[in-house]
């Protein structure tokens, strides 16, 4: 069974700083998707970024991008710039390719803080 | 732009009670997730449709958890009777597609807490 682990539960960030969210993982497959997801204090989820393994190239979004060490199994999110409205809890998912196997599987999440 | 609904987005009862829990999908998506986020811990998967057909629900507690998805539409989560350790969020997802390996991705609804007294 595949495993999520996000060892930061808070951190917290300057207004206009960079701040990198750490996300380890454990899976037998070769293939598979990376995902962060934000989920702002009483709002839905949404999805921030999402990462192919099969890619050696990371993915970026804007502010967001993400660090995919695939040999060390790490898949770390960087947020540049950071603003008031990035505070959420931010959670890294995992999800298998194989078909009919689209369950997402998360950490624990992480509590970012943004200091005016 | 389309959201996946749930009601109602906050319900308290006691222990031994039944609880039921609505969501609709964004339309035309044909999967559909309850997932079940402890405090202070990441959502996990409760059931799983594929239009009106259940295909995981293998960490559905089924002694007392029922979920049905009728007419592949909306859908019913249900707890009877309610127990203490059931107090969480409970999250509604959909997807557009099933099986094709994409990364099809997987839109909430803002969430219903349950708190069991």
């Amino acid at each position: 069974a595949q495993t999520v682990t996000q060892s930061q539960p808070e951190m917290s960030v300057q207004e206009a700083e960079t701040v990198t969210l750490s996300c380890t993982y454990d899976t037998s497959e070769s293939d598979y998707y990376l995902f962060w997801y934000k989920q702002p204090p009483s709002r839905q989820m949404i999805l921030v970024i999402r990462q192919e393994a099969y890619k050696q190239q990371n993915a970026t979004e804007n502010r967001f991008s993400v660090n995919f060490q695939k040999a060390a199994k790490s898949f770390s999110l960087k947020i540049s710039d950071s603003q008031l409205g990035d505070a959420a809890m931010y959670f890294c998912a995992y999800r298998s390719v194989r078909g009919g196997n689209e369950k997402l599987t998360f950490g624990t999440g992480t509590r970012l803080t943004i200091i005016p | 732009e389309a959201e996946v609904a749930q009601s109602p987005r906050y319900k308290i009862t006691e222990k031994s009670q039944a609880v039921a829990f609505w969501c609709d999908p964004i339309s035309g998506h044909a999967t559909l997730y309850w997932y079940r986020q402890i405090l202070g811990q990441g959502p996990e998967l409760l059931v799983q449709f594929q239009d009106e057909s259940v295909v995981d629900d293998s960490q559905l507690p089924k002694d007392r958890f029922s979920a049905e998805r009728l007419k592949g539409v909306d859908s019913t989560l249900k707890i009877q009777p309610a127990e203490l350790g059931d107090s969480a969020m409970y999250l509604c997802a959909s997807s557009l597609d099933f099986g094709t390996g994409g990364s099809n991705e997987q839109f909430f609804g803002p969430g219903t807490r349950l708190t069991v007294l």
